[in-house]
């Protein structure tokens, strides 16, 4: 198990529908990442959140919307989705860069969203 | 464009085998290079490489950085069916914050 909990583990959604995904980490990390990852491909960056303020979007369609309520939360809400946004979704999170150099990415198990 | 390329993309090895797994980068933004195992789930941090020609060890595992050459290499000795999975290579660029640009990893399986 790794400490970044990601909540649903799974989740099956209809295109019409409205749902958020979350992502909780207790290790006083100051940035936090969406990822997604299709079948047999590498995970690719979604958003950056940096001391709760949205630092990187990385061309996400609308119908994504990230949001970060405080420093160890991160959701991620998702309306009028297609059925290739099926993947799996990781949040992922980092010591904020100290002046010593970078850190590591300590990714969460991912929610797996299937979009009928 | 910001590339990741990992080589070979599949190996098939057996139990005791030693491998090496290959990664090239480009040289744009870099700040490091971290390699990462994915089994089902979360991909687990196994080593982030800043500076060129150190060697990092954990166990069987080590992994070191050519920034000359810029590449990086993973070997695993004394393999294990336990070792069978996705291995991705990751470069770290960015200004303010870290972020990683994966490559599509190589997916090792290891035969009793």
């Amino acid at each position: 198990d790794t400490e970044v909990t990601q909540t649903p583990k799974h989740l099956v959604m209809g295109m019409t529908n409205k749902k958020s995904l979350k992502c909780e980490q207790h290790m006083g990390h100051r940035a936090m990442y969406w990822y997604k990852q299709k079948a047999k491909k590498p995970p690719e960056l979604m958003f950056v959140y940096s001391y709760e303020k949205l630092s990187i979007n990385e061309s996400v369609p609308s119908r994504f919307s990230p949001e970060c309520p405080n420093s160890s939360l991160l959701n991620l809400h998702l309306h009028a989705l297609q059925p290739e946004d099926s993947a799996l979704y990781l949040c992922a999170s980092s010591p904020r860069r100290d002046g010593t150099g970078y850190s590591p990415l300590h990714f969460g198990n991912g929610t797996r969203l299937t979009v009928t | 464009e910001d590339k990741v390329v990992q080589s070979p993309l599949s190996l098939v090895v057996h139990e005791g085998d030693t491998v090496t797994l290959n990664c090239s980068y480009e040289v744009t933004n870099f700040r490091s290079l971290l390699w990462y195992k994915q089994e089902k789930k979360a991909p687990t941090f196994l080593f982030m490489l800043t500076s060129s020609g150190i060697e990092k060890k954990s166990g069987r595992l080590s992994s070191i950085l050519d920034k000359k050459e810029l590449s990086s290499i993973l070997n695993i000795t004394a393999t294990q069916t336990g070792d069978s999975a996705i291995y991705l290579c990751a470069k770290m660029w960015g200004g303010s914050q870290g972020n990683l640009i994966f490559g599509k990893g190589t997916k090792l399986s290891v035969k009793p």
